[in-house]
């Protein structure tokens, strides 16, 4: 089990540029979560998807924020055009089953910076 | 490299006792922050305690405080006077430096009525 995969691990781009996050979930896990981490408001969900399904995307920020599950082994977290106060750690997290009660496994995260 | 480990997947208390979340961890640094997060049906993250590895003194916050060893490399949550509200999964995280959070894989905490 290799866990879940971020790529890429650090990214710094300019401001305006387009950032594309990429995350592998568990094989076999069919929720997967997007979060976003800084220093001022701590994880913040930014959207969840339950068998590549959108379920809840509340939590993000601007329509600068897109995310797609095209399948069941890959989704992108896409920022266009990029700004400074984008600067965070984005993680990605999946889990077994849709239930409230299944626990989440996190990737390694992306440390995007934004200039 | 860091490492966060919670051995109890699953926990349960009656509603106004008290319970205790185990965590240990990993790291070779000296200086590092620990967190318990909480995680409702909503799916939100909710920062529920801090603790600076510098401070000797446990975190407290209301109802909730840590046992925090570090020798032992030991970060657990206690919760006095459990509540319904309380029930949620339960993650440990540790950062250092300028790195990511490292989570814990959760424990879930149930509230008997």
């Amino acid at each position: 089990d290799a866990g879940v995969i971020q790529s890429p691990r650090h990214e710094v781009t300019e401001m305006g540029q387009e950032v594309t996050l990429r995350c592998k979930p568990i094989s076999g896990h069919n929720s997967l979560f997007w979060y976003r981490q800084t220093m001022m408001r701590g994880l913040e969900l930014l959207i969840y998807f339950n068998n590549n399904v959108p379920i809840d995307d509340s939590g993000m920020p601007e329509d600068r924020f897109s995310a797609k599950m095209p399948n069941a082994s890959f989704s992108t977290l896409k920022i266009q055009p990029s700004e400074p106060r984008d600067s965070a750690v984005y993680f990605c997290a999946s889990s077994p089953r849709g239930s409230v009660n299944s626990p989440l496994h996190f990737g390694n995260g992306t440390r995007l910076t934004v200039t | 490299a860091q490492t966060v480990t919670q051995s109890q997947p699953e926990m349960s208390v009656q509603e106004a006792e008290t319970v205790t979340l185990s965590c240990t961890y990993d790291t070779s640094e000296s200086d590092y922050y620990l967190f318990w997060y909480k995680q409702p049906p909503s799916r939100q993250m909710i920062l529920v305690i801090r603790q600076e590895a510098y401070k000797q003194q446990n975190a407290t916050e209301n109802r909730f405080s840590v046992n925090f060893q570090k020798a032992a490399k030991s970060f657990s949550l206690k919760i006095s006077d459990s509540q319904l509200g309380d029930a949620a999964m339960y993650f440990c995280a540790l950062i250092q430096g300028a790195q990511k959070l490292v989570f814990g894989q959760g424990t879930r905490l149930t509230i008997n009525p």
